[in-house]
């Protein structure tokens, strides 16, 4: 079974420009969740979507970030404009439906460096 | 309001040597707990969890944690470690009516040889 794909794996940009991340969660996975970790902390949720749809969307810095998962299956998490402060790995995961019992399953994330 | 503790942040350990990691969390009501782990440039891979039953849990890689409502505490224990269990572990919560973690800020396990 394929694992959640990310790209790009790495990124650096100066502060003020744009970035966007991908992800493909597992096949068949309802719920998607994008974190943000930065150095020394644990991830911390910034969106999760139910098929299409935003659950929760509480931590996500609205006026710089955004997300979209148009057709339910993969997802885009873009910041614009980058601060320093954003630099972290942001990691992907789904679960297959969203359930707290369940498991999530990671991808191995994207390091953004803001300069 | 939820939280989690960990209360090591760097824990070095020799090869074949017993290890625990502490973890304590808070919470006005019932929870699910996990442990993940975090090897270098990779993404959380899930050790074990705790949904009810049993208090005590095996995981993946020899690993166990036992889960004690009193305490509220979910330490991770392995009797004997290897070089590749140097990694970052994750301890986190999740509300039992809700699906979001909440994650502690991690322990780093370093197995000298």
């Amino acid at each position: 079974e394929a694992g959640v794909a990310q790209s790009p794996r790495y990124k650096i940009i100066e502060k003020r420009q744009s970035v966007a991340f991908w992800c493909n969660p597992i096949s068949g996975h309802a719920t998607l969740y994008w974190y943000q970790q930065i150095l020394g902390q644990g991830p911390k949720l910034l969106i999760q979507f139910q098929n299409n749809g935003v659950v929760d969307d509480s931590q996500l810095p609205k006026d710089r970030f955004s997300a979209e998962r148009l057709k339910g299956v993969d997802s885009t998490l873009k910041i614009q404009p980058a601060k320093l402060e954003d630099s972290a790995v942001y990691l992907c995961a789904s679960s297959f439906w969203g359930g707290g019992r369940e498991t999530q399953y990671f991808g191995p994330g994207t390091r953004l460096l803001v300069l | 309001a939820q939280s989690v503790t960990q209360l090591d942040s760097q824990v070095p350990v020799f090869e074949e040597a017993p290890v625990e990691l502490r973890c304590n969390y808070s919470s006005s009501v019932s929870v699910y707990l996990f442990w993940y782990v975090q090897y270098p440039n990779q993404g959380l891979q899930l050790l074990l969890k705790y949904l009810s039953g049993s208090t005590l849990v095996k995981g993946i890689n020899g690993f166990e944690a036992e889960f004690n409502k009193s305490q509220t505490s979910f330490h991770l224990r392995k009797p004997s470690v290897h070089i590749s269990d140097t990694a970052e572990y994750f301890c986190a919560v999740i509300l039992n009516t809700g699906n979001q973690f909440y994650f502690g800020t991690g322990t780093s396990l370093t197995v000298i040889p």
